[in-house]
């Protein structure tokens, strides 16, 4: 989506290994988003961000970790990954004069399967 | 805290016929409601979004949804389904009055559209 990527897009990892996947914005926005997509329960917050170094926990925060140390990158790891972890990862951006009204654009998304 | 409640899984309609996807929400206070829409293997698109005014809300693609604070819904509606409608559709919410911009989703309602 335009002004937002997520790294990688497909990614196949093993159990207990650590990962990052990583979004990249362009519009300078001051807030940035992680949620997770499972089947039957929408999109979940994991962390979120109001700016750079300013981060704070989601619903479903436990085994996860982010970092922004610029404006334009959110990371996110998954410090020892698990089955349970395994979702599709997405990241969304917000911020004024984006005409949305507060709504968020999102990336297209992060595909992770913990074997 | 917040929440959103999607209570059907899935809306069939035919091609050219009416439809309603339901939300209900609840906040402390009062609500920004949005309306995403995802098609296979994509990231969530914004629809629509009231913030304030008026209760009928027009977005994108022939959707509008309409704001009904004595029951807290902001069904989703357009007049005349087309087979491209068929996705997955979220409504989201957000506290009006609070610093927290994090969304709140719902569990998702797969709309399929018959020819």
């Amino acid at each position: 989506d335009a002004g937002i990527t997520q790294s990688p897009r497909h990614k196949v990892t093993e159990t207990g290994t650590p990962v990052t996947l990583r979004c990249h914005q362009t519009e300078n926005h001051r807030y940035m988003y992680w949620y997770r997509q499972d089947p039957g329960h929408g999109l979940r917050l994991i962390h979120y961000s109001y700016g750079v170094k300013d981060t704070d926990k989601g619903e479903v925060s436990d085994g996860y970790s982010v970092s922004r140390s610029k404006t334009e990158d959110f990371l996110l790891t998954l410090e020892s990954a698990t089955s349970s972890q395994t979702s599709v990862y997405f990241c969304a951006i917000s911020g004024s004069g984006d005409g949305l009204g507060f709504g968020y654009t999102f990336g297209s998304g992060t595909r992770l399967t913990v074997v | 805290a917040q929440s959103v409640a999607q209570p059907e899984d899935q809306v069939n309609v035919a091609e050219g016929n009416p439809l309603t996807v339901k939300c209900t929400y609840s906040v402390s206070g009062n609500p920004y409601l949005f309306w995403y829409v995802q098609y296979p293997n994509r990231g969530l698109q914004f629809l629509l979004k009231y913030i304030t005014g008026d209760n009928l809300v027009k977005g994108s693609y022939g959707f509008e949804a309409e704001f009904n604070k004595s029951q807290t819904s902001f069904h989703l509606k357009k007049p005349s389904a087309l087979v491209s409608d068929s996705a997955l559709y979220f409504c989201a919410v957000r506290e009006k009055d609070t610093g927290r911009r994090a969304l709140t989703f719902g569990s998702g309602t797969r709309l399929q559209v018959q020819p």
